[in-house]
C-alpha cells in the first residue's frame, strides 16, 4: 500500500495568515493526489483534485501543487471557516489510502 | 445536485454483520463508481471498497474477506455489509460518489456505528 504523511500534524494560527500543508508519497502517485477539508462532525469536502485542480466553488485562496512524491497544499489568508482538519488521499493505485490529517487551529 | 445519506443502525454486536444503505438522490445512480470510507475514533480515513453501477466491485484487501458492496438500481440505492465486526470496526461510515473526474465527490453525511455487547 502506499503510505501518505503529512506534516505538521497540527498548526495554530490566525486569521490572515497563509499556511502550507505537505503530504509525501511512500512512491511516485505522478498527479493523483486530492485534498479534503473536514470540519469537526461533518464530511470531507473535496477541495483540490489531481494535485492543483480547484473544484468548482472552492475559493481561490486554496491551491495545490507538486508532483511524484511530494505535494503542497497552500491556504493564503485564512479565514474564520478554513479552521478545520486537512486531508490528502492518493488515487494512483488501489487501495486508496489517506495522509494522517493536520489539524488547522486559530492560534 | 445529488446528495447522499447513509442510514442503518448505529449499534452492532460483535461478530454480527453491520450492514448500511447510501441513499442517492438529484441523480441516477447509473454511470458511476459508489464507496464506502470509514474513520475510527482518531484515525485516520479508510477506503474500504466500491461498487461500479453495473455491479463490479474492489474493495480494500485489508476488509476484502468481510465486506461486500451492492448497488440496487432499482431503488438509487447503494449499501454495505461488513461481516464479523470487532471492536475495531467502531467509526463513522460515509458513502461518496466516484466523479467523471475520477475523484470523490459529493460525500454523505457520515453515521456513527459502535461495535459494542
Amino acid at each position: 500500500d502506499i503510505q501518505l504523511t503529512q506534516s505538521p500534524s497540527f498548526l495554530s494560527t490566525s486569521v490572515g495568515d497563509s499556511v502550507t500543508i505537505t503530504c509525501r508519497a511512500s512512491q511516485d502517485i505522478r498527479s493523483y493526489l486530492a485534498w479534503y477539508q473536514q470540519r469537526p462532525g461533518k464530511a470531507p469536502k473535496l477541495l483540490i483534485y489531481a494535485a492543483s485542480t480547484l473544484l468548482s466553488g472552492v475559493p481561490s485562496r486554496f491551491s495545490g501543487s507538486g508532483s511524484g512524491t511530494e505535494f503542497t497544499l497552500t491556504i493564503s489568508s485564512l479565514q474564520p471557516e478554513d479552521f478545520a482538519t486537512y486531508h490528502c488521499q492518493q488515487l494512483n493505485s488501489y487501495p486508496l489510502t489517506f495522509g494522517g490529517g493536520t489539524q488547522v487551529e486559530i492560534k | 445536485q445529488v446528495q447522499l445519506q447513509e442510514s442503518g443502525p448505529g449499534l452492532v454486536k460483535p461478530s454480527e454483520t453491520l450492514s448500511l444503505t447510501c441513499t442517492v438522490s438529484g441523480d441516477s445512480i447509473s454511470g458511476y463508481y459508489w464507496s464506502w470510507f470509514r474513520q475510527p475514533p482518531g484515525k485516520r480515513l479508510e477506503w474500504m471498497g466500491y461498487s461500479y453501477y453495473s455491479g463490479s466491485t474492489n474493495y480494500n484487501p485489508s476488509l476484502k474477506s468481510r465486506v461486500t458492496i451492492s448497488v440496487d438500481t432499482s431503488k438509487n440505492q447503494f449499501s454495505l455489509r461488513l461481516s464479523s465486526v470487532t471492536a475495531a470496526d467502531t467509526a463513522v461510515y460515509y458513502c461518496a460518489r466516484r466523479d467523471t473526474t475520477g475523484y470523490y465527490y459529493p460525500w454523505g453525511q457520515g453515521t456513527l456505528v459502535t461495535v459494542s455487547s
